[in-house]
């Protein structure tokens, strides 16, 4: 159990919906680190927030947004989905943005669009 | 940006034999280098990781080699174990100016026959 948490663990929905991922870092950490992964892509890197602020953007479709809450935990905002966006979704925390730290990966959210 | 290409994509090797998997990146910036291990169903879990400033890393069974020169880096497993069959994923990052982006390779299953 690496202390990072995120809910839902699956998540079924249509196209054309939306859906919010939900993340816990772990204890201490103030960064937050979003990936996709899906079968042909691998691990895609999203967006990372530290302490609220968004410091670093990935390959992050507009139809997707994220933010940081005071508390820490972080969201990541789906919305328009396609067929294509069935993937594991996983959140990652470590205790600063600076490469000196390790990032820690929850145990991910599988969404399926139908 | 970085592009980092890992090799090979399926490895299967006999209990107790040694395993290697390669990787190179293309950013010269980079200065941040972990492996993590993706068992299936379930989160990256990061088993080393090596920096810029070090050649060589060892941990147990486990090393990574680092040449800076040629933009590549290994990953190197002896005795291979059954339980150390899964999906290993190797990534470079840049860090520094707060932010942190980890770009991953495609991931190579490794097999190992009892």
């Amino acid at each position: 159990d690496s202390g990072v948490t995120q809910t839902p663990k699956h998540l079924i929905t249509a196209t054309g919906q939306r859906v919010t991922l939900r993340c816990s870092p772990r204890s201490g950490d103030l960064s937050v680190y979003w990936y996709q992964q899906s079968l042909d892509q691998g691990l895609q890197f999203l967006i990372q927030y530290y302490n609220g602020e968004e410091r670093a953007k990935g390959n992050i479709l507009e139809r997707f947004s994220a933010q940081q809450f005071p508390d820490l935990h972080s969201e990541l905002n789906l919305s328009s989905l396609e067929l294509g966006d069935s993937a594991l979704y996983f959140c990652a925390s470590s205790v600063a943005p600076a490469g000196t730290d390790t990032q820690y990966f929850g145990p991910g959210t599988r969404l399926t669009v139908l | 940006g970085e592009n980092v290409e890992q090799h090979p994509s399926t490895l299967s090797v006999q209990e107790g034999d040694s395993a290697v998997i390669k990787c190179t990146y293309s950013d010269s910036a980079s200065n941040y280098f972990p492996w993590y291990k993706q068992e299936l169903g379930k989160r990256p879990q990061l088993i080393i990781d090596i920096r810029s400033n070090v050649g060589e890393k060892k941990d147990q069974r486990i090393a990574v080699t680092l040449n800076k020169t040629a933009k590549h880096f290994s990953l190197h497993i002896t005795e291979t174990q059954p339980e150390d069959s899964a999906v290993y994923f190797c990534a470079a990052a840049v860090s520094g100016a707060g932010s942190y982006q980890l770009t991953f390779g495609k991931g190579t299953k490794l097999s190992v026959i009892p």
